[in-house]
């Protein structure tokens, strides 16, 4: 198992740019997550998706869609990218929503840079 | 809304000695999971250990052990005879056990072992 992977690994963009950041998981978990780290703040959760074609906003959603056309992908796009998103990127998974929650097991991350 | 911190930025310590991170949370909930996150420099976040709300037994894992004060809302983590590879960011981490999808992250801690 490759567990959760993030395609790609660094990007640096101008602003106006777009692009998507992959994310995939061979674990079949239902659950899926994507957040931004940056210093001095910890995680933040941008959106998630409790399942194939759902998606929610998480703590920070403005600026990034996201999509769950498949249930081992999910995939977070920036249409417009403003330096402020310049941030590292980690994709996470669990399995489903039942009690107790499970542990969410991390992506490596992808480090974004917007010029 | 549940926030967690985590009062200190940095700290370090021998090899081999013994260390604490220290983690306090606030919530009105009853039922909730508290985790402990590694981050080593390659960025990857590893899941140290964790520990459901409901039980009074404080979890451990081999070097790691920690110390769940549910009245006090504390949670910390204490590292017992401390290697270089533990040197990394530690992030404690809080999610209710119902209808909430939200992991909620400290700031985080970085520790540093020195040989």
């Amino acid at each position: 198992n490759a567990g959760v992977t993030q395609t790609p690994k660094f990007r640096v963009l101008k602003t106006g740019q777009s692009m998507t950041l992959l994310c995939a998981q061979d674990m079949n978990h239902e659950y899926m997550y994507w957040y931004r780290q940056d210093p001095g703040m910890g995680l933040r959760l941008i959106h998630y998706s409790v399942g194939e074609g759902t998606t929610a906003k998480g703590e920070v959603p403005d600026g990034y869609n996201v999509s769950r056309l498949k249930k081992q992908n999910f995939l977070l796009g920036l249409e417009s990218a403003a330096p402020s998103q310049t941030s590292v990127y980690f994709c996470a998974s669990r399995t489903s929503g039942r009690a107790p929650p499970d542990t969410q097991y991390f992506g490596p991350g992808t480090r974004l840079t917007v010029l | 809304a549940q926030t967690v911190t985590q009062s200190q930025p940095e700290m370090s310590v021998q090899e081999a000695e013994t260390v604490t991170l220290s983690c306090t949370y606030d919530t009105s909930e009853n039922n909730y999971y508290l985790f402990w996150y590694k981050q080593p420099p390659s960025r990857q976040m590893i899941l140290v250990i964790r520990q459901e709300a409901y039980k009074q037994q404080n979890a451990t894992e081999n070097r790691f052990s920690v110390n769940f004060q549910k009245a006090a809302k504390s949670f910390s983590l204490k590292i017992s005879d401390s290697q270089l590879g533990d040197t990394a960011m530690y992030f404690c981490a809080f999610i209710s056990n119902f209808g909430n999808e939200k992991l909620t992250f400290g700031t985080g801690t970085r520790l540093t072992i020195i040989p």
